[in-house]
C-alpha cells in the first residue's frame, strides 16, 4: 500500500485560513468515509483532530474542519493561531482492512 | 481516562527481534468496541501503521511488514505486545501504541511513544 499524498508544507498568517490536502485512491480515501487527521507537535504523540472525514472529537476547536471529494480529503484550519503550528497527518482505512497514513504536512504560522 | 504506555528496550542489535509492550490503564483491553494498534515514526519522517489486534487475538498487519511482525494480547495483564524480527537500521523509530475505534476507524488515544534504535 502506498502512503497518501500530502503537501510537504503550508503556511499562513494568524487569523487566516489554510487547507491541507490528502490524496489517495478509490481503495482508501475515495472508497470509505474513514479519513482521520492528526496533529503532532515536536516531540509529542499525535493527537486526533478529525475522524470520519469531518467529525471533531470533543475538545477540538471548531476552527478545524474536514471534507472529502473523490479520492482527496482536506483539512481546513480557519482563524489560524500560533499554537496550530505543527505537523499534520491524514490517515485512511483501506479495502484490505489496513490503514495508511499520509507523508505529513508541516504547518508554519507566519 | 484511558492511558497507554509503551515499554521495552531502547536499543536492539541488527538481525535481532524488537519487542515492545503497551500497558493499558483506565479501561479494559477486552472491550468489544476497540482494536489496539502499533504505529511507528522514523526520526524526521512520517507515520507508518504496523498492525492492530482485537482482544480475541484477531490481527491485521501492514503488508510491507507482515512477514516480520507479530502482535499479541494478554487480557489478564491488560497489555498487548509487538515483536518485529530481523531488524535493520531502517526499523529505528519511535514506536507508538494506540487504541483503534472499530466503528470510526480512528486512533485515539495514543501512548507517548518509545524510541527504539537498531545498532550494533
Amino acid at each position: 500500500q502506498s502512503a497518501l499524498t500530502q503537501p510537504a508544507s503550508v503556511s499562513g498568517s494568524p487569523g487566516q485560513s489554510i487547507t491541507i490536502s490528502c490524496t489517495g485512491t478509490s481503495s482508501d480515501v475515495g472508497g470509505y468515509n474513514y479519513v482521520s487527521w492528526y496533529q503532532q507537535h515536536p516531540g509529542k504523540a499525535p493527537k486526533l483532530m478529525i475522524y470520519e472525514v469531518s467529525n471533531r472529537p470533543s475538545g477540538v476547536p471548531d476552527r478545524f474542519s474536514g471534507s472529502k471529494s473523490g479520492n482527496t480529503a482536506s483539512l481546513t484550519i480557519s482563524g489560524l493561531q500560533a499554537e496550530d503550528e505543527a505537523d499534520y497527518y491524514c490517515s485512511s482505512y483501506t479495502s484490505s482492512s489496513t490503514f495508511v497514513f499520509g507523508g505529513g504536512t508541516k504547518l508554519t504560522v507566519l | 481516562q484511558l492511558q497507554l504506555q509503551e515499554s521495552g528496550p531502547g536499543l536492539v542489535k541488527p538481525s535481532e527481534t524488537l519487542s515492545l509492550t503497551c500497558t493499558v490503564s483506565g479501561g479494559s483491553i477486552s472491550s468489544s468496541s476497540y482494536y489496539w494498534g502499533w504505529i511507528r515514526q522514523p526520526p524526521g519522517k512520517g507515520l507508518e501503521w504496523i498492525g492492530s489486534i482485537y482482544y480475541s487475538g484477531s490481527t491485521y498487519y501492514n503488508p510491507s511488514l507482515k512477514s516480520r511482525v507479530t502482535i499479541s494480547v494478554d487480557t489478564s495483564k491488560n497489555q498487548f505486545s509487538l515483536k518485529l524480527s530481523s531488524v535493520t537500521a531502517a526499523d529505528t523509530a519511535v514506536y507508538y501504541c494506540a487504541r483503534r475505534d472499530i466503528a470510526a476507524r480512528r486512533f485515539d488515544p495514543w501512548g507517548q511513544g518509545t524510541l527504539v534504535t537498531v545498532s550494533s
